[in-house]
Parts: structure tokens; sequence; C-alpha cells
């Protein structure tokens, strides 16, 4: 497609359960992140991916948050035995190295 | 790592006047700084940005001005309108051609235009 798609837009789980976000960038874009956004909050870093190069996990808040993206492409988010506090809009965004970031719509996860 | 702070949080302004937001940057390799700008509900999209071998960028009524020896830059709306109301975020990296330079984002300024 055009622009970077993410799936599901609207995620609600209960509490302890996992859930997997999918981010599908712009086709050639070297780099990929994840971003938390909270109600009427800045955007909360998570996890950038660059090339072949290892990922920069610094932003991830617990163990129970992981990422990959696989063959440089789809990235996907995983939440396990999620929180109430993990309530929010996942925004992933991808670039031509660090150049003008391209966010998609996000997924908004409710955790009831 | 880059450390970019920013002010102020929340921006009033009278529909007609200007705004301004500034951010501070702490790594002085940084080289290329953008500003998006997300309306409520909507994704954060770029509006314009600035490379560190100029000083200022216009277009229409918003432009960038960039101090680098002082590691800061700013953001200027004139005339502004209703639909400029948003939050704005700026950002910095360096070396934009080169892997493991990411993007930093500032805090987010809330701009409400009244009119």
């Amino acid at each position: 497609g055009a622009g970077v798609s993410q799936s599901p837009s609207n995620k609600v789980t209960e509490k302890g359960k996992d859930v997997e976000l999918r981010c599908d960038p712009i086709s050639g874009h070297t780099a990929l992140y994840w971003y938390r956004q909270s109600l009427g909050q800045g955007l909360e870093f998570l996890i950038y991916f660059q090339g072949n190069s290892a990922p920069d996990k610094s932003g991830l808040p617990s163990d129970r948050f992981s990422a990959e993206r696989t063959g440089g492409s789809v990235s996907t988010l995983t939440i396990q035995r999620t929180q109430q506090e993990d309530s929010a809009v996942y925004l992933c965004a991808s670039s031509f190295f660090a150049t003008e970031l391209f966010f998609g719509e996000g997924s908004r996860l409710t955790v009831l | 790592g880059e450390n970019v702070e920013q002010h102020p949080s929340t921006l009033s302004v009278q529909e007609g006047d200007s705004a301004v937001i500034k951010c501070t940057y702490s790594d002085s390799a940084s080289n290329y700084f953008p500003w998006y700008k997300q309306e409520l509900g909507k994704r954060p999209q770029l509006i314009i940005d600035i490379r560190s071998n100029v000083g200022e960028k216009k277009d229409q009524r918003i432009a960038v001005t960039l101090n680098k020896t002082a590691k800061h830059f700013s953001l200027h709306i004139t005339e502004t309108q209703p639909e400029d109301s948003a939050v704005y975020f700026c950002a910095a990296s360096k070396d934009v051609k080169a892997a493991g330079n990411k993007l930093t984002f500032g805090g987010g300024t809330r701009v409400l235009v009244k009119p």
C-alpha cells in the first residue's frame, strides 16, 4: 500500500491476555518505530528497527513487551499478560533511515 | 543518547496572533530537525523540517529557526487560525543516512487557537 498500515485498529482484551499488534511499513523504508500514546499525552518511544542492525529496545517498559521485524518489513509488537495501564494507542512509523517519519493510524488497545 | 526538551506544554492564543514553540537538544551532532502536527484523533504528520546547513526555513504561515550554537530550534506560526489547533512535536536526529540514528521527539505542545 501507499502508507503505513496497522492492524487491528481497535483491540479490546481482558487483563492477563496476550495481544499482538501488526505494522506493515512503507515498502523500501529501512527504519521502523513503535510508539505508545496515552490519551492526551506525548509519543512514548518503545522500540526502533533499522535495517539489519540490532533493534534499539531501550523504550520497552517491561519484559512483557517485545517486538520483531521479519524480513526487514512487517513488524509485530507483542504484549504479554496485559495490564490496564497498557491501554493506549500504539503507533507505528517508518522512514528511509532517519528522515521523515510516516505514521500509521495506530492500534487502540483497551485492557478491561 | 539524544534528549529533546520542548516548551511550553500548552499554548493558548487568540486567532490571528502568533504562536512560538521552542525546543532544545543535547547532541551537538544532530543535524535534522523536523516538526510534526497531530490533530485530534489523527496521526502525527510532518509539517516542516530544517537541516543544520540553514538557519531558517519558511512555508507560508509557518517557519522554523535553528541556532546550532545554542542547540535550540523553534517553530513559529503566524496569523493563527482555528485549524492550527493541534499538538505539535519537535524532533532531532543526526547523520540521516546512517544506520542506528533514530529520531528523538520532544514532549509535545498542545496549541489552542481561540476564535
